[in-house]
C-alpha cells in the first residue's frame, strides 16, 4: 500500500486479556519499528526488525510483549494479561533500508480497562 | 534518562511570526537528528533532518539549526501558518544503535491568525 496501515484503530479491552496488534509497511521497506506514545509523554522504542537479522528486543518494557514479523513484510504486536498502564497509543513505522525518516502509522490507540 | 528533551511543552505564535522549538540531548554518540510534526488521531510525519556533519539544514520554510557543542538543536518556521499548529517532536539516532530514534515528548505548538 501508499502508506502503513495499522489495524485496529482503537481497542478497548480488559484488564488480564491479551490483545494482538498488527502493522503493515510500506512495500519493500525492510525496516520496522514499533514505539508507543503514553499520555503526555514523547515516543518510547519497543522493537525495530531489519530484514532477516535478529530483531532489537531491548524497547520491549516486560516479558508480556513480544512481536514478530511474518515473512518480512506484517507485523504483529502482542501484549499478554495486559496492565491499565499499557494504555497508549501504539505506532508502527517503517522505512527503507537506504535510510530517509521513517514513515508511521496513524497507530493503534490501546485502552486498558 | 530522557537522552532528548524539548523543555516547552508548548508555545504559541501570532501567523507570520518565526516559531522557534528548542531540542537539547544529551548522548554524543547521536549523529541524526529529524523533527517531526503530528496532528492528532494520526501518526507522526517527516519535517526536516540534519547530520552532525553539518550546523544548517533548510527546506522551505523550515530551518534545523545543530550546535553539537552545545547539544542543542532548533527548528524554526518562518513565517509561521495556523496549519502548522502541532504537536513537534524532535528525535535523533547514531548508527550503531539499530538507526531506532530516540524522541522528545514534544512541543505542542499553536498558530494563532
Amino acid at each position: 500500500g501508499a502508506g502503513v496501515s495499522q489495524s485496529p484503530s482503537n481497542k478497548v479491552t480488559e484488564k488480564g486479556k491479551d490483545v494482538e496488534l498488527r502493522c503493515d509497511p510500506i512495500s519493500g521497506h525492510t525496516a520496522l519499528y514499533w514505539y508507543r506514545q503514553s499520555l503526555g509523554q514523547g515516543l518510547e522504542f519497543l522493537i525495530y526488525f531489519q530484514g532477516n537479522s535478529a530483531p532489537d528486543k531491548s524497547g520491549l518494557p516486560s516479558d508480556r510483549f513480544s512481536a514478530e514479523r511474518t515473512g518480512g513484510s506484517v507485523s504483529t504486536l502482542t501484549i499478554q494479561r495486559t496492565q491499565q498502564e499499557d494504555s497508549a497509543v501504539y505506532l508502527c513505522a517503517s522505512r527503507h533500508r537506504a535510510g530517509g525518516g521513517y514513515t508511521f502509522g496513524s497507530g493503534t490507540r490501546l485502552t486498558v480497562v | 534518562d530522557q537522552q532528548v528533551k524539548q523543555n516547552s511543552p508548548s508555545l504559541s505564535v501570532q501567523e507570520g511570526r518565526i516559531s522557534i522549538l528548542n531540542c537539547d540531548y544529551t548522548n554524543s554518540m547521536f549523529d541524526y537528528f529529524l523533527w517531526y510534526k503530528k496532528y492528532p488521531a494520526e501518526g507522526p510525519t517527516f519535517l526536516i533532518s540534519i547530520s552532525s556533519i553539518k550546523d544548517k539544514n533548510e527546506d522551505g520554510r523550515f530551518t534545523v539549526f545543530l550546535n553539537k557543542s552545545a547539544k542543542h538543536l532548533s527548528l524554526h518556521i518562518v513565517p509561521s501558518q495556523p496549519g502548522d499548529s502541532a504537536v513537534y517532536f524532535c528525535a535523533a539516532s547514531y548508527q550503531g544503535g539499530s538507526e531506532k530514534l530516540v524522541f522528545g515528548k514534544g512541543t505542542k505548538l499553536t498558530v494563532n491568525p
